[in-house]
């Protein structure tokens, strides 16, 4: 039962494009989420967080959606630079556990080409 | 600030075999998580301890998998006997409080 599902293992993006990328959730519990990025033989660091009570959180270049209603969010990075190539995974808990109890998806690899 | 340590870095036993993984959070960091993440996906978490306590080990496989954290810093994780499925890398995190997590960089393990 994946209860955070990123359905693209892979997305390949132009160098100063708009890289997206998607996260769709089942458990209606869920109401923090958040997005970590990962370097090869290095653990997954954190990147941006949104909570139920907003649908859009900004950080430099990224920006985080969030559809409640479609139990859907988006990270959107703009623009997309060579060192944002990396895994990047979706997070979801409640807000009671804060980021202490994560599920996580699959992940995406993201490829900025020159 | 010093991150998250874990050793060893990478690991290969012979199934059957004991294994151990050792990680050091971050200094003040009273939260501490141990995670296994199979090839292709997401991290899952294993058990998570606020100070000594463990006070989520639902997903431990208790059978073959043990971890303790003595004095409420470093902590050990354990599979004795390994098994073949258990090939993954082992993710160690820490954390202050309920904003976010802190990986350490992972034990990669091979069970042959």
């Amino acid at each position: 039962d994946q209860q955070v599902k990123q359905n693209s293992p892979s997305l390949s993006v132009q160098e100063g494009r708009i890289s997206i990328l998607n996260c769709d959730y089942t458990n209606s519990m869920f109401d923090y989420f958040l997005w970590y990025k990962k370097y090869p033989a290095e653990g997954p660091t954190f990147l941006i967080s949104i909570s139920s009570i907003k649908d859009k959180n900004e950080d430099g270049r990224f920006t985080v959606f969030l559809n409640k209603s479609a139990k859907h969010l988006s990270l959107h990075i703009v623009p997309s630079q060579p060192g944002d190539s990396a895994v990047y995974f979706c997070a979801a808990s409640d807000q009671y556990q804060g980021a202490q109890k994560l599920v996580f998806g699959q992940g995406t690899r993201l490829t900025i080409n020159p | 600030e010093a991150g998250v340590v874990q050793s060893p870095r990478y690991k290969i036993i012979e199934k059957k075999q004991p294994v151990a993984f050792w990680c050091n959070p971050i200094s003040g960091h009273n939260t501490l998580y141990w995670y296994r993440q199979n090839l292709g996906q997401g991290p899952e978490l294993l058990i998570r301890y606020e100070n000594e306590e463990a006070v989520d080990d639902s997903q431990l496989p208790k059978d073959r998998f043990s971890a303790e954290r003595l004095k409420g810093v470093d902590s050990t994780l354990k599979i004795q006997p390994a098994e073949l499925g258990d090939s993954a890398v082992y993710l160690c995190a820490s954390s202050p409080g309920v904003e976010t997590q802190y990986f350490g960089p992972g034990t990669r393990l091979l069970v042959l």
